[in-house]
């Protein structure tokens, strides 16, 4: 079945530690997006990909990396974390051409102490 | 810049009609949809309306747009519990990623 998959579902990890949020969409999608959303329900795009080798910066400024080396993955990696990390992180992709109709994964929540 | 306003909370019986307003400036965005977020969930897409139309209608669910106020709504008929949820407006400029309200918590009451 065509979907996308963000893993872990929960993660509660210590200040300082490296971390790697994994998204995986089955839909043969061009385009993948990392949001942050914030307890205020706020979306913030952080990451996106137009395609494979190619990344970019959102508009919220984020201490956080992504590569996308094939087409169905997308992670996103935090050096050291920190408590100002803690926050929900959706990630969705988007057929190319296809306007913005964005298809979300159910998301991670982060919790760094 | 592009900006879009949603009013942050809505409270209606159920059976009763709810609307949902939106505002946006971008007058280039090509279409603009409205997604629905359930607890513990990331967002569905609940359905779109291009630039050049004024009403979409899809089942309960009622779009109207007014091009020349920039303003948005999502009108849901004979609201369930179930419809309680966090709605997004998001314009679409075409030339850039989408932008969203910052979301309206419907709540559902027997």
């Amino acid at each position: 079945e065509a979907d996308i998959y963000q893993t872990p579902r929960y993660l509660v990890i210590g200040t300082g530690k490296k971390i790697t949020l994994e998204c995986s969409q089955t839909m043969g999608h061009d385009k993948m997006y990392w949001y942050q959303q914030d307890p205020g329900m706020e979306l913030h795009l952080i990451h996106y990909s137009y395609g494979v080798n190619s990344t970019e910066k959102g508009d919220l400024s984020s201490e956080s990396t992504v590569s996308r080396i094939r087409t169905e993955h997308f992670p996103l990696t935090l050096e050291s974390a920190r408590p100002s990390h803690t926050s929900q992180y959706l990630c969705a992709s988007s057929e190319r051409g296809g306007g913005e109709k964005l298809f979300f994964g159910s998301g991670t929540q982060l919790s760094v102490l | 810049g592009e900006d879009v306003e949603q009013s942050l909370f809505l409270s209606v019986r159920e059976g009763d009609s709810s609307v949902i307003n939106c505002t946006y400036t971008d007058s280039s965005s090509t279409y603009l949809y409205w997604y629905k977020q359930e607890p513990g969930a990331g967002l569905q897409l609940l359905t779109y309306i291009f630039s050049n139309m004024d009403m979409k209608q899809d089942q309960r669910l009622t779009v109207l747009l007014n091009k020349k106020d920039k303003h948005l709504s999502l009108r849901i008929a004979d609201t369930q519990t179930g419809d309680s949820a966090i709605y997004f407006c998001a314009e679409s400029p075409g030339y850039s990623t989408l932008t969203f309200g910052k979301g309206t918590m419907l709540l559902v009451s027997p």
